[in-house]
């Protein structure tokens, strides 16, 4: 079974600048997140959907960040414009829904670096 | 904020011990998940006790569970070289939303 596929693995970007994450959740799995986690720190939810839905986006700086999963399998996540302390490890995982009690699956995650 | 909070923040045991971790959380849980993760696979699930649960077993994994305390443990016993790694306790609330400690980073030497 294949897994939770991201790219790009690094991305190296000037304070300012703007970039995209992209994110392939397990086939048939309805429910995708996306986690924010800093050096040193567990990861922090930014977003969970729901197939195509928005469930939680408490955590998610709105003024610069945005997400979609359109057709409700593959998900963006873009960051316009970057901050510094937006350097983190960015985790998309995917559960089979979101009714609680299951595991998720998380990808490799993409390292962003903003200088 | 992050819910779960572990301890120790680190461990080092020798190859062949056993190693046990804590998580202590804030608020009413529907279950708790415990998470691993190393540089080589990333963020993998290793077990999962519900609520109503005190005691679950994997392989050599042994998770308690005490909602009276608001903590849980982790047990590794016969620890390996290859359990090196970061484990994070995650609070799941409400519709699998889960919430994060900041993880026990263990390093077991050979």
């Amino acid at each position: 079974e294949a897994g939770v596929a991201q790219s790009p693995r690094y991305k190296i970007i000037e304070k300012r600048q703007s970039v995209a994450f992209w994110c392939n959740p397990i086939s048939g799995h309805a429910t995708l997140y996306w986690y924010q986690q800093i050096l040193g720190q567990g990861p922090k939810l930014l977003i969970q959907f729901q197939n195509n839905g928005v469930v939680d986006d408490s955590q998610l700086p709105k003024d610069r960040f945005s997400a979609e999963r359109l057709k409700g399998v593959d998900s963006t996540l873009k960051i316009q414009p970057a901050k510094l302390e937006d350097s983190a490890v960015y985790l998309c995982a995917s559960s089979l829904d979101g009714g609680g009690g299951l595991e998720q699956f998380f990808g490799p995650g993409t390292r962003l670096t903003v200088l | 904020s992050q819910q779960g909070e572990e301890d120790p923040q680190a461990l080092s045991i020798q190859e062949g011990e056993n190693a046990t971790m804590n998580c202590s959380y804030k608020t009413s849980i529907n279950n708790l998940q415990w998470y691993r993760q190393n540089s080589g696979r990333g963020l993998v699930h290793l077990i999962l006790i519900r609520s109503n649960e005190r005691e679950k077993h994997s392989g050599r994994l042994r998770v308690t569970l005490d909602t009276s305390k608001k903590s849980s443990s982790l047990l590794i016993t016969a620890s390996r070289a290859a359990d090196t790694a970061s484990y994070f306790c995650a609070t799941d609330m409400v519709g699998n939303k889960l919430v994060f400690g900041a993880g026990t980073i263990l390093r077991v030497k050979s």
